[in-house]
């Protein structure tokens, strides 16, 4: 089993530019996370998706947006990037209720110029 | 609400020394509790959990956790650090509800040096 993959490992974007970042997990999970970390602030919730067919907004939702695929892919979306958005992108997955610890992907790290 | 609290933002110590990473949570429900560990542009591995039963949890790499629910704690131990022990640790918490995501401390920066 490959976990959770994600995809660019490294992007470097500028400002007003959009991309994609993508997230599979082969455990059949059902619920899949995504997180920013920057320096001194932790990991911080962007959206969720507790089962496919549903997600929902996190802590910083704001300039991004999501699709759960599938069971297997949730990706994540940024229409205009902004410098704020530079951060590292984490994302995770759970298998469900009575499962509590999160599956993390090894990261994609953004620049935006 | 949840929220988590780690008292340390950066712990430097000397090889085959004690350390203790101290993590503080508030909630009004019950919740579990998790220190996950995070290596030089690594994603964050599960170091060890507490979900219920004895408050002495072992985990991975000879760390232990000791939940305490009076002073509403959960502190990560090791009797001997090595160098390879140098990483973020973050502790966490989360509840038994479908999907809710894990709240996490700000991390504590593990510094071993010879």
């Amino acid at each position: 089993n490959a976990g959770v993959t994600q995809t660019p490992k490294f992007q470097v974007l500028k400002t007003g530019q959009s991309m994609t970042l993508q997230c599979a997990q082969d455990m059949n999970h059902n619920s899949m996370y995504w997180y920013r970390q920057d320096p001194g602030m932790g990991l911080r919730l962007i959206y969720y998706s507790a089962s496919e067919g549903t997600t929902d907004k996190g802590e910083v939702p704001n300039g991004y947006n999501v699709s759960r695929l599938n069971k297997r892919e949730f990706s994540l979306r940024l229409e205009s990037a902004a410098p704020s958005q530079t951060s590292v992108y984490f994302c995770a997955s759970r298998l469900g209720i009575n499962s509590y610890e999160q599956y993390f992907g090894p990261g994609t790290r953004l620049t935006v110029t | 609400a949840q929220s988590v609290t780690q008292l340390d933002s950066q712990v430097p110590v000397f090889e085959e020394a004690p350390v203790e990473l101290r993590c503080n949570y508030s909630s009004s429900v019950s919740v579990y509790l998790f220190w996950y560990v995070q290596y030089p542009n690594q994603g964050l591995q599960l170091l060890l959990k507490y979900l219920s039963g004895s408050t002495l949890v072992k985990g991975i790499n000879g760390f232990e956790a000791e939940f305490n629910k009076s002073q509403t704690s959960f502190h990560l131990r090791k009797p001997s650090v090595h160098i390879s022990d140098t990483a973020e640790y973050f502790c966490a918490v989360g509840l038994n509800q479908a999907g809710t995501a894990l709240i996490f401390g700000k991390g504590t920066t593990l510094s071993v040096s010879s």
